[in-house]
């Protein structure tokens, strides 16, 4: 079935380590998004893709960085973890321009200590 | 740039009743506008959205109506039942080359 999906759903680690957080999809969509949001509260936009080789910044500032490399994969990497990294990280996908949904995985919750 | 309020970002109702979340866009540009609901610990999912060509949609018990004039937009849900509380989330973009924008959403709690 096609969908999103994220791994490792959960994960706690120490400060200073690197973190790879991964999202593949199998639905062909150009367009991927890093969201950050803390349980129930408002979606934070980290970074986007509109294709293979191109990736932007989105509204909140962050440390992470991000490739896409092929259409379907599209990791976020913090090099240096910190425990303001600590929320939920959410990926989503998009077929075609903004006026279409995006489709979500269920997330990473990240704990850094 | 585009920005999206929302109201309330509480709402509780009793079991049965009619719930209504209302959205208010800055940028009249705006043309397509979804809706998502988020249970606890689940992924966001789509459950209705609305071009501006079109005033009102329905699926089921739950509507989207959409005051182009005002820029507002609301979702209404009806007969609510525990299943409906979840955290709801509306959005907003101006079409193909633009982001959605989003509202900082409601917790609908649903009260037996």
């Amino acid at each position: 079935e096609a969908d999103i999906y994220q791994t490792p759903r959960y994960l706690v680690i120490g400060t200073g380590k690197k973190i790879t957080l991964e999202c593949s999809q199998t639905m062909g969509h150009d367009k991927m998004y890093w969201y950050q949001q803390d349980p129930g509260m408002e979606l934070h936009l980290i970074h986007y893709s509109y294709g293979v080789n191109s990736t932007e910044k989105g509204d909140l500032s962050s440390e992470s960085t991000v490739s896409r490399i092929r259409t379907e994969h599209f990791p976020l990497t913090l090099e240096s973890a910190r425990p303001s990294h600590t929320s939920q990280y959410l990926c989503a996908a998009q077929q075609g321009g903004g006026d279409q949904p995006q489709h979500f995985g269920d997330g990473t919750r990240l704990s850094i200590l | 740039g585009e920005n999206v309020e929302q109201h309330p970002s509480t709402l509780s109702v009793q079991e049965g009743d009619s719930a209504v979340i209302k959205c208010t866009y800055s940028d009249s540009a705006s043309n397509y506008f979804p809706w998502y609901k988020q249970e606890l610990g689940k992924r966001p999912q789509l459950i209705i959205d609305i071009r501006s060509n079109v005033g009102e949609k329905k699926d089921q018990r739950i509507a989207v109506t959409l005051n182009k004039t005002a820029k507002h937009f609301s979702l209404h849900i009806t007969e609510t039942q525990p299943e409906d509380s979840a955290v709801y989330f509306c959005a907003a973009s101006k079409g193909i080359n633009y982001q959605l924008i989003w509202g900082a959403g409601t917790k609908l709690i649903i009260k037996p």
